[in-house]
């Protein structure tokens, strides 16, 4: 299972909006409603900040957003703040039973 | 309030197999709704998900194609944690690896990592 592709960096000024791509196969993404993007920082445990394509837990910002088309899951940063600058990775569940992770997108703040 | 504690060796030689356990707190392993991961990390290969023990009446078990050759998650039941096992480990298994409940949904929970370098 190889991960998912994500672009490796993504960055806007504050104020801007962005989008992360997540692209899988059929096997994955195009199949489940289980996709997750996680916001990460160094030495800190990944936080969820979508689940299920596109719900946001109660303490996130509704600034986030999920969706997803065909096998390409995307998450959407709208308002960009510094304080969004970090990792960003998304998961899918897989017709194989296991997890797969995406390959990581370095959000910068301009 | 669930925690998970880990603990295990921080440096493992080549060859040799890498064992962590996470002792499991305001939870029990036994729960229907729930899996037990684990999960690593390191620069060069980003976010890995290794595998899944879970209790349906029965437990079972998933590994990740790239170690599942390698890999074994156990229960412990009696002491309500559980363990990983990743045998002749190389250089690059080298990461931070984390325990998980549930960890791609808004009740997940992690273990407070534990970086494991291999190296002779």
């Amino acid at each position: 299972q190889s991960a998912l592709t994500q672009p490796a960096s993504v960055s806007g000024s504050p104020g801007q909006s962005i989008t992360i791509s997540c692209t899988g196969s059929s096997s994955d993404v195009g199949s489940y409603k289980y996709v997750s993007w996680y916001q990460g920082h160094p030495g800190k445990a990944p936080k969820v900040m979508i689940y299920e394509v596109s719900t946001r837990p109660s303490g996130v910002s509704n600034r986030f957003s999920g969706s997803k088309s065909g096998n390409t899951a995307s998450l959407t940063i709208s308002g960009l703040q510094a304080e969004d600058e970090a990792d960003y990775y998304c998961s899918s569940y897989t017709s194989s039973n296991t997890y797969v992770f995406g390959s990581g997108t370095r959000v910068t703040v301009l | 309030q669930v925690q998970l504690q880990q603990s295990g060796p921080g440096l493992v030689k080549p060859s040799q197999t890498l064992s962590l356990t996470c002792a499991i707190s305001g939870d029990s392993i036994f729960s229907d709704f729930s899996a037990w991961h684990w999960i690593r990390q390191s620069p060069s290969r980003g976010l890995e998900w290794l595998g899944r023990a879970y209790y349906r009446s029965k437990w079972l078990t998933d590994y990740a194609v790239s170690v599942q050759s390698r890999i074994t998650i156990n229960p412990d039941t009696s002491k309500n944690q559980f363990s990983l096992h990743l045998n002749s480990v190389i250089p690059e298994d080298t990461a931070i690896y984390y325990c998980t409940r549930d960890f791609d949904s808004p009740s997940g929970y992690w273990g407070q990592g534990t970086l494991v370098t291999v190296s002779s």
